[in-house]
């Protein structure tokens, strides 16, 4: 079985300071991990994903997710957050290339002038 | 290429009723997804289908909840004789088939709400 967690429900940041949305992961083969983003009243916007290669994965929007196996972590990142960035992200993963995806409960960033 | 459209948008039923959502993928995609989102739980998936099958429906209530993806048109959801609980955002995502590792594209969602 494969799951996430997300630990933060919430994550409050000034804008312009660097901002980390955490995610750990377990999978039982190889993870294949992704980052969503959700605005209100609409759909998940695809962010990034890391399926192999480079632990350091640059997706839309200037963030960027930083794969740790020792850790099963796919922590989200950016180096100066926008109020723009207020909204509620989702981690996911998905044992292998096929199949469905786990996501976990959400981590609202508010982002503060 | 229009990206996933689901619909309606909002829907509202009432207890005892049934409600179809609908679902037309990405161009070129042939997995279709369905998830419920509700209120402090995140997304929850319910069903995996291609084309004419049934890939995974684990997480498929046992009754009342069906789905299905034509060879010709779009994936339907169907509730039948829905009740307060169902109340929730239903998002379809969509996949190309051959592409190991491809992210899942979502559509807008339905919003059901149960009076």
């Amino acid at each position: 079985a494969q799951s996430v967690a997300q630990p933060e429900d919430q994550v409050n940041v000034a804008e312009g300071n660097p901002l980390t949305v955490k995610c750990t992961y377990s999978v039982s083969g190889n993870p294949y991990l992704f980052w969503y983003v959700q605005y209100p009243n609409r759909g998940l916007q695809f962010l990034l994903k890391y399926i192999t290669g480079d632990n350091l994965v640059k997706g839309s929007y200037g963030f960027e997710a930083e794969f740790n196996k020792s850790q099963t972590s796919f922590h989200l990142k950016k180096p100066s957050a926008l109020v723009s960035d207020s909204a509620l992200y989702f981690c996911a993963v998905r044992d292998g290339g096929w199949g469905t995806l786990t996501f976990g409960k959400g981590t609202m960033l508010l982002v503060s002038p | 290429n229009a990206g996933v459209m689901q619909n309606p948008r909002h829907l509202v039923r009432r207890r005892g009723q049934e409600a179809r959502l609908r679902c037309s993928p990405m161009k070129g995609h042939s997995h279709v997804y369905w998830y419920r989102q509700l209120p402090e739980e995140g997304l929850k998936f319910m069903v995996y289908l291609q084309k004419e099958n049934i890939i995974d429906e684990s997480g498929m209530p046992k009754e009342r909840f069906s789905a299905e993806f034509p060879k010709e048109g779009p994936s339907i959801l169907r509730i039948q004789q829905v009740v307060r609980g169902d109340s929730a955002a239903y998002f379809c995502a969509s996949s190309p088939p051959g592409q190991s590792g491809t992210e899942a594209f979502f559509g807008q969602g339905t919003r059901l709400t149960v009076v």
